[in-house]
């Protein structure tokens, strides 16, 4: 699997948008993109994926370049609860056999009143 | 619906203790299973993987071990701890998507 290069450490005001950068220059063609966040204490949540289209859900949008070597996890209006560290994972998927992924050391993201 | 349970949440065990965390899915059959760890201050670590009922691989040397004595369950196991067996435990299956991972609460294990 690829390998991703994240900021260790982000700030956004309280409202605001969050754009969390990730670096995959290595990233092959059959590789998707992964977020997940984790919150203090808890298990990773995932957040979204991607293979070269932008993507939306109700957590996130996923903006990934064209050429596919970097991509951003956009958070429209970040709030309280969304500080937690924010892990960016890039690997090949099959459907139903998810599973073996290797975790960074993340962006710590805090979200400031 | 799909969901994973692990307990107990949170142990504090001496050093030469046994251990033995437990993790439980229901809504799904045949699951691939995962024990990952999280030591303090580090990222997520692969432990073991299951892809069925007594089928087991290893990602990492370690004095732990696992089981699957039944399609939904998953155990992880130690004869004897040390102190750096001290971690965050996250069970987790993929919930049918394609390669994201549904992960359990967490087992939180102090060795002293």
């Amino acid at each position: 699997d690829a390998k991703t290069t994240q900021p260790p450490s982000m700030d956004c005001a309280e409202g605001r948008a969050a754009n969390l950068p990730c670096n995959h220059s290595t990233i092959s063609g059959n590789e998707y993109v992964y977020w997940y966040r984790q919150i203090h204490s808890q298990g990773p949540q995932y957040i979204i994926h991607g293979l070269k289209n932008n993507e939306t859900n109700e957590m996130a949008s996923l903006i990934i370049t064209e050429d596919r070597k970097s991509s951003t996890l956009i958070l429209p209006h970040a709030t309280l609860r969304d500080t937690a560290v924010y892990y960016c994972i890039v690997r090949v998927a099959f459907y139903n056999q998810g599973g073996k992924l290797i975790f960074g050391q993340g962006t710590e993201l805090s979200v400031k009143p | 619906s799909q969901t994973i349970h692990q307990w107990p949440a949170t142990l504090v065990q001496p050093v030469g203790s046994p251990l033995s965390l437990e993790c439980t899915v229901e809504g799904t059959s045949n699951p691939n299973l995962y024990w990952y760890r999280q030591a303090a201050g580090r990222g997520l670590q692969l432990l073991f993987y299951s892809i069925g009922i007594g089928q087991i691989s290893s990602e990492v040397p370690q004095n732990l071990s696992a089981s699957r004595p039944q399609d939904r369950q998953f155990i992880l196991s130690s004869k004897k701890l040390l102190l750096s067996d001290s971690g965050f435990y996250l069970c987790a299956f993929p919930p049918g998507g394609y390669g994201e991972l549904f992960f359990g609460e967490g087992s939180r294990l102090t060795v002293l």
